[in-house]
C-alpha cells in the first residue's frame, strides 16, 4: 500500500517550452500532496503544498506563475513548469499523505521522481 | 526556522562493519522525525518515524533512536545492498524539513 507514482520519469525539453509532471496516489486518497525539488547532492527542498480543490501554497522564493500546480482530485496533482529554462533542470519529487493512516501524522510517501533536463 | 544537519556527509564501510549516522535538529514543535532511504535517481523510501525522545525502532539491520536534539540510525553488519543515501527529516508545525543526507557505501 501507499504507492505514489509520477509521470514521466524523465523528460528533456527545449528552453521556453512547458512541461507537465503528474503525481498520483495509486492505492490511497490524499487531500494534501507536496512538490519538492532536489539538486545533486542537496536535500529535498519543498516547493509547494497542494491541497485538493484549492490553491497551492508556495514556499518563499518559488514563483507561482512559473510552477503551476493543480490538485483536481484526491489522487492526482500536476506540476507544470512553464517557459522552462536550463536552470529549472532538476529532480522533481512529489509526495502525499495517506488520509487513512491517522496514526502516522506527518508521514509522507514519495513518488519515484521526475528528472527534468532543459536544453 | 527548522534545521536538520546530518553527519557524516559520506561514509564508507566494509561489509559487516557496523556504524551510526547522525541527525541533529532544531525544530519548533516536533511532530515527528523521519528516516528515509534514497537510491540514485529514485524518490525517498520511508524507513522509520520517531515521535518522542527515548523512542527506538528497528527494521532488519537498521535501528533508529531519538533524543531531544538528535537521532541516530544504527546500521548493524551492513551489506552492499544497504548502500544508499539516508535522509533525515523533521516535521514541525508546518513543513517537513530535510537534511542533506548521508551517502553510505558498503563494500563487499
Amino acid at each position: 500500500g501507499a504507492v505514489v507514482s509520477q509521470h514521466p520519469s524523465w523528460v528533456i525539453c527545449k528552453s521556453g517550452t512547458s512541461v507537465k509532471i503528474e503525481c498520483r496516489s495509486l492505492d490511497f486518497q490524499a487531500t494534501t500532496m507536496f512538490w519538492y525539488r532536489q539538486f545533486p547532492k542537496q536535500s529535498l527542498m519543498l516547493m509547494a503544498t497542494s491541497n485538493e480543490g484549492s490553491k497551492a501554497t508556495y514556499e518563499q522564493g518559488v514563483e507561482k506563475d512559473k510552477f503551476l500546480i493543480n490538485h483536481a482530485s484526491l489522487t492526482l496533482s500536476t506540476l507544470t513548469v512553464t517557459s522552462a529554462h536550463p536552470e529549472d533542470s532538476s529532480f522533481y519529487i512529489c509526495s502525499a499523505r495517506d488520509l487513512g493512516l491517522a496514526d502516522t501524522l506527518g508521514e509522507q510517501f514519495f513518488g519515484p521522481g521526475t528528472r527534468l533536463t532543459v536544453l | 526556522e527548522d534545521q536538520v544537519t546530518q553527519s557524516p556527509e559520506a561514509l564508507r564501510l566494509q561489509e559487516g562493519e557496523s556504524s551510526s549516522l547522525n541527525c541533529s535538529y532544531t525544530v519548533s514543535g516536533l511532530r515527528g522525525l523521519f528516516w528515509y532511504r534514497q537510491d540514485p535517481g529514485k524518490g525517498p523510501e520511508f524507513l522509520f518515524t520517531l515521535y518522542s525522545a527515548g523512542e527506538e525502532k528497528e527494521k532488519e539491520r537498521l535501528k533508529a533512536t531519538l533524543t531531544k536534539k538528535e537521532s541516530f540510525l544504527h546500521i548493524t553488519a551492513p551489506k552492499p545492498e544497504d548502500s544508499a543515501t539516508y535522509l533525515c527529516a523533521v516535521q514541525g508545525y508546518s513543513t517537513l524539513t530535510f537534511g542533506k543526507g548521508t551517502m553510505l557505501l558498503v563494500s563487499p
